[in-house]
Formats: structure tokens, C-alpha cells, sequence
């Protein structure tokens, strides 16, 4: 079964609105997540690290401002897309490692992404 | 830089077998993982390698060289439902993957 939840699945949202998508891990604690974004017939793009306790980590060229990112529990990652515009539409997947398993080795886990559309 | 490669698309029919190569160029090298990944869906993880030399998994096989950077998905005895795009991802001094552009696989009957 899942083991990391992502919500909602999709939204439809207007422009300059904030859209907020969850990340939870469901049976282990992710004390890192990942965020990714997908646009059509593209590959995964990190935006970036999410860090539970601490801030987090964007990758070049992404706008901390405008993605926020809220990593408050170890099972729990959200990811705030503020004033929204229609270029923001994308798939945006998030995603966590089990700690239990060795890091070299582990793969991800994905959320089943949400398909964001601002009109 | 960070710089992986794979063909964009590749068609096969159904009961043969396909090879999906991947070339890459990172600054560090964790291992380089294969996942499935159906249209509008998240991606499945498929293989794992970190050492040069052949995993296999059922019908799935994937390759490793690491002095040449490169790797390779096998896929045998093609069903319809392998019908998805294929990435391939690196994962370099972090935790974090990055991927490729992915390689779309239509299988025909």
C-alpha cells in the first residue's frame, strides 16, 4: 500500500489565490521530503528539501516566497503555492525516503501528486 | 553540472524485449535507480544499482557502469501495460534523486 499520502489530487484554483498541498508519510518518520514538479511530458524537477524542524532547502531558479514550505512534524510536510498564477500549473509530487532502510539504497517513495490548474 | 540522458521514446510489441539506455554525468554518485511512471500518476520504483554488474527482477533487469556512466533498463516479454514513460535517476552526495527526461515506451500488439 501507500506509504506517503499526498492531498489533495488535484485542484482548480484562480489566479493570485495560495493553494496548500499535504505530504504525510503514513508509516515511518520522514524527518527529510522532498518536492517535486512535473510539467507535461517532462521529467521530475526538484523544487526543493523540506526539513523537518528547520528550513527548507530550494534549488536553484525556485522562489522561496512564492513556494513555501512548512515541515513541522516528522509525518508531515506542506507545500503553500502563494498568488498563484497560471504558469504555476503543473503536477507537483512530493516525496520521502524510509529511514529504516540503509540511505544508499533506498528509494523514494512518492506521493500520488497533485495536478494543479490556475486559471 | 548535473546532466542525465535517455531516449525520449522508443515502441516495441508485445513478448519482445526492449533496452532503455541512460548516460549521466553527475558531481557525486549514490546509486542510479529506474522507476515506471503512468501518465498523470506518481512514479514506481523499479531497479537499484550501485555497483557495476546486472540486477535482475523478473522480466526487469537493469545495468550499471560506472566508469562509463551509464546504465540500462531491460525489459522482457513486453505486455501492454508496460506502456509508461521510464526515468532514470541519480542520486548524488544528497538523499534526493535527480532525474532524467524520461523515455516513453508504446508496446503494440
Amino acid at each position: 500500500g501507500a506509504v506517503v499520502s499526498q492531498h489533495p489530487s488535484w485542484v482548480i484554483c484562480k489566479s493570485g489565490t495560495s493553494v496548500k498541498i499535504e505530504c504525510r508519510s503514513l508509516d515511518f518518520q520522514a524527518t527529510t521530503m522532498f518536492w517535486y514538479r512535473q510539467f507535461p511530458k517532462q521529467s521530475l524537477m526538484l523544487m526543493a528539501t523540506s526539513n523537518e524542524g528547520s528550513k527548507a532547502t530550494y534549488e536553484q531558479g525556485v522562489e522561496k516566497d512564492k513556494f513555501l514550505i512548512n515541515h513541522a512534524s516528522l509525518t508531515l510536510s506542506t507545500l503553500t503555492v502563494t498568488s498563484a498564477h497560471p504558469e504555476d500549473s503543473s503536477f507537483y509530487i512530493c516525496s520521502a525516503r524510509d529511514p529504516r532502510g540503509m540511505a544508499y539504497n533506498s528509494p523514494l517513495h512518492f506521493g500520488n501528486g497533485t495536478r494543479l490548474t490556475v486559471t | 553540472g548535473q546532466n542525465i540522458d535517455q531516449p525520449t521514446e522508443m515502441t516495441a510489441t508485445e513478448g519482445a524485449i526492449v533496452q532503455i539506455n541512460c548516460t549521466y554525468q553527475t558531481s557525486g554518485f549514490n546509486g542510479l535507480f529506474w522507476y515506471q511512471q503512468h501518465a498523470g500518476e506518481a512514479p514506481t520504483f523499479l531497479s537499484y544499482n550501485v555497483l557495476d554488474g546486472l540486477e535482475e527482477k523478473g522480466r526487469f533487469s537493469s545495468f550499471l557502469s560506472r566508469s562509463k556512466g551509464y546504465s540500462y533498463l531491460l525489459l522482457k516479454e513486453l505486455q501492454m501495460k508496460d506502456s509508461a514513460s521510464y526515468l532514470c535517476a541519480v542520486r548524488d552526495v544528497e538523499t534526493a534523486l535527480i532525474f532524467g527526461k524520461g523515455t516513453t515506451l508504446s508496446v503494440s500488439s
